[in-house]
C-alpha cells in the first residue's frame, strides 16, 4: 500500500533558526497537503501543492513538490515559538478518496 | 468559518461495549472521513465515505467498525465491542471536493477503552 514517511520525527529549534522537514512517497501522488497538529489539537490544513515542481510561500512557510511527485518539504525560516507543533504531510494517489498521512514532524522551539 | 463538530469530546467505555462517535461535518461537503491517532502517533486513515456510501476504508477498518449517515447532517462512526486497542483520538474529516481543497478535521474524540 501507499506510503507516506517524513523525516525527522522530531525537529529542536532555537528561536530564530530555519528548519526543513522532508516528505516521501513510494508513489507518486496526485497532490500533497500539509498540516499542523498544535499539541492536544486537531490536524489544521495549511496548504496543497498540486503541480509538479510547485512552490508556494505561506509567510515564513515554503512548501515544496518535487518534479516527480514522490517528495516534498517545508522549510520554516526564523522559527518562532507560535511554530510549536506537529507538521504532517499527507498524499493522495489519483484515484483515491483518502490521504495518507505521514508519521509527523514534531517541532519544538527554544527561546 | 465552518467547523466540524464533534461529540462527545471524550468517550470512556469498557471493553466489549459499543461506542457510537457521532460528527457534524460542514454542510456542503461532500466527502466524509474518520481518522484516527494513537497518542502520540501518527493520524491513520479507517474509512471515506462519499454519496452515502463507503468509498475506501483501511486494514484497521474491520468487521467491528461502521459508519452511517443517518440523516442530512450527522455521520457516525460505530464500533462494536471495543478492545483495549481501540482507545485513540478519533477524527472526523470532511471535505468540499477530493483531491482540491483540504480537509476540515472535527477536534477529535478521545476514546478510552479499560
Amino acid at each position: 500500500g501507499q506510503q507516506v514517511m517524513q523525516i525527522p520525527q522530531y525537529q529542536h529549534v532555537q528561536e530564530g533558526e530555519d528548519f526543513t522537514t522532508y516528505c516521501n512517497s513510494s508513489t507518486t501522488l496526485s497532490n500533497i497537503q500539509w498540516y499542523k497538529q498544535r499539541p492536544g489539537g486537531h490536524p489544521v490544513f495549511l496548504i496543497q501543492l498540486v503541480k509538479s515542481g510547485e512552490v508556494k510561500k505561506q509567510k515564513r512557510l515554503t512548501f515544496q513538490f518535487g518534479e516527480a511527485k514522490k517528495n516534498s518539504s517545508l522549510h520554516i525560516t526564523a522559527t518562532q515559538t507560535t511554530d510549536v507543533g506537529t507538521y504532517f504531510c499527507a498524499g493522495a494517489l489519483s484515484n483515491d478518496y483518502k490521504l495518507s498521512f505521514g508519521a509527523g514532524t514534531t517541532v519544538t522551539v527554544r527561546a | 468559518e465552518p467547523e466540524v463538530t464533534q461529540t462527545p469530546s471524550h468517550q470512556v467505555t469498557q471493553m466489549g461495549q459499543e461506542v457510537i462517535l457521532r460528527c457534524v461535518p460542514i454542510s456542503n461537503h461532500l466527502y466524509f472521513y474518520w481518522y484516527r491517532q494513537i497518542l502520540g502517533q501518527k493520524v491513520e486513515f479507517l474509512v471515506s465515505f462519499y454519496n452515502n456510501e463507503i468509498s475506501e476504508k483501511s486494514e484497521i477498518f474491520d468487521d467491528q467498525f461502521s459508519v452511517e449517515r443517518p440523516d442530512g447532517s450527522n455521520f457516525t462512526l460505530k464500533i462494536r465491542s471495543t478492545k483495549l486497542e481501540d482507545s485513540a483520538m478519533y477524527f472526523c474529516a470532511s471535505s468540499e471536493l477530493v483531491r482540491v481543497y483540504g480537509y476540515t478535521f472535527g477536534s477529535g474524540t478521545r476514546l478510552t477503552v479499560v
